[in-house]
């Protein structure tokens, strides 16, 4: 079945305690990106990586760190979590098409809620 | 970050009724217009990728249209029924001054009661 699988799905932690969420896809996806949903503010873009090795910033960068060092993982780092980090997290991947411009639909992990004391 | 407003914010209508919803973007640079239905305790999921001027998809009850010229995309739901509750997002993909963006708008969520 084809899915995006985050990890973990809830998590409760203290500010400045390390924490990764991993994102693993099995299409074969080239564009992976994190997205954070907050109320009021709609699904804003984190980073986002158009392939192995190469990944960028999106919109609310700050704070977070992503690797992209196989085609399947995408993982999403806070290294010293504040509580304005506390949301829910969504992974997504697509194939990339027309030159890198992703005409092709996002296939969206269930979501990770990170409350952050 | 390019601007993709949604309208109305929220909708609620009865079971049976139709109903529509709009998405605006910039018309330059046009590459494509995403619609997403995302429920409750779940995760978004592609109702429609559009890429053409004049473009209408559709999906059982469920149409778009596409105007790229003028910069907005119609959601139409005929007959809504209670499982259409949701938030209905439209996403458009550009390049910005940070690279590659997918901006998404804050969505119209709908309520359709028996």
């Amino acid at each position: 079945e084809a899915q995006v699988t985050q990890n973990p799905r809830y998590l409760i932690t203290v500010t400045g305690k390390k924490l990764t969420v991993t994102c693993s896809q099995n299409m074969n996806h080239e564009y992976m990106s994190w997205y954070r949903q907050d109320p009021g503010l709609g699904l804003r873009q984190i980073y986002y990586s158009m392939n192995v090795e190469v990944t960028d910033k999106g919109d609310v960068p700050e704070g977070y760190k992503v690797s992209r060092k196989e085609k399947r993982n995408f993982p999403l780092i806070l290294e010293s979590p504040s509580p304005n980090q506390t949301s829910l997290y969504f992974c997504a991947s697509s194939l990339s098409l027309a030159g890198g411009l992703n005409t092709g639909e996002l296939f969206f992990g269930e979501g990770s809620r990170l409350t952050v004391l | 970050i390019l601007n993709v407003e949604q309208s109305p914010q929220s909708l609620h209508v009865q079971e049976g009724d139709s109903t529509n919803f709009t998405c605006s973007f910039p018309s330059s640079n046009f590459y494509a217009l995403h619609w997403y239905r995302w429920e409750t305790a779940k995760s978004p999921e592609a109702l429609f990728v559009m890429t053409l001027n004049g473009d209408e998809k559709k999906k059982g009850r469920i149409s778009a249209t596409l105007n790229t010229k003028e910069g907005y995309s119609y959601l139409y739901i005929k007959g809504s029924q209670p499982e259409d509750s949701a938030t209905y997002l439209c996403a458009f993909p550009a390049i910005s001054n940070s690279g590659y963006a997918l901006n998404f708008g804050k969505g119209t969520s709908l309520l359709v009661t028996p």
